[in-house]
């Protein structure tokens, strides 16, 4: 099994690009999420979906976007790339919402120049 | 403000030694979960706790939920070098859908 599938693994943006984070789940999941992980600071939650067609925010939604037109695939947008959100993304999926067992990617590493 | 805090931050033992990390809040949690993550891939699950003053053990770590469901613990015996990792607890409140992460404890454990 694939489980949590992220593209891509490393990627180098110029502050003010724009680019999109992808993840995939091949396990029917309708709990999906995105962290940011930066030295230090633990996994920090940027937005979730309970479902296709449902997002929400998390703790730090700022400058991301997402969508979710399929049970598969949760997307995280970055529409204007600026150095403070050089960190490792992850992306997690899971069984009911998020107070059951998260699977997660193998991240990306994003840096902003 | 930090809802989970974990201590130590850092902790760099030798082999055979036991420790103990912890998981604080001042906020009651539905459910805990700990993570253990290794350098250049995602956490992955160890356990999760539900109930006040359980006590659930994995080999050789140990791991319990205040009664209160307000904190928790893990305790490892006898630590090996491939217990090494940053060990991440989380939890969630009431009915919110969120997973709320703390700091995480880096482990070093040395042969």
């Amino acid at each position: 099994n694939a489980g949590v599938t992220q593209t891509p693994k490393f990627q180098v943006l110029k502050t003010g690009q724009s680019m999109t984070l992808q993840c995939a789940q091949d396990m029917n999941h309708e709990y999906m999420s995105w962290y940011r992980q930066d030295p230090g600071m633990g996994l920090r939650l940027i937005h979730y979906s309970v479902g296709a067609g449902i997002t929400d925010q998390g703790e730090v939604p700022n400058g991301y976007n997402v969508s979710r037109s399929t049970t598969e695939d949760f997307p995280l947008r970055l529409l204007s790339a600026a150095p403070s959100q050089t960190s490792v993304y992850f992306c997690a999926s899971s069984w009911g919402t998020g107070n059951q067992p998260q699977h997660f990617g193998d991240g990306t590493r994003l840096s902003i120049l | 403000t930090q809802l989970l805090e974990q201590s130590p931050q850092f902790l760099s033992i030798q082999e055979g030694e036991n420790l103990t990390v912890y998981c604080n809040s001042s906020s009651v949690f539905s459910s805990l979960q700990w993570y253990r993550q290794e350098p250049g891939e995602g956490p992955v699950l160890l356990v999760t706790v539900v109930t006040g003053g359980e006590v659930k053990k994995l080999k050789r770590l140990t791991f319990q939920f205040g009664d209160a469901r307000k904190d928790s613990s893990l305790h490892i015996t006898a630590a090996q070098p491939g217990d090494t990792g940053l060990y991440l607890c989380a939890g969630t409140q009431g009915g919110s859908e969120k997973l709320v992460f703390g700091k995480g404890m880096k482990l070093t454990v040395n042969p």
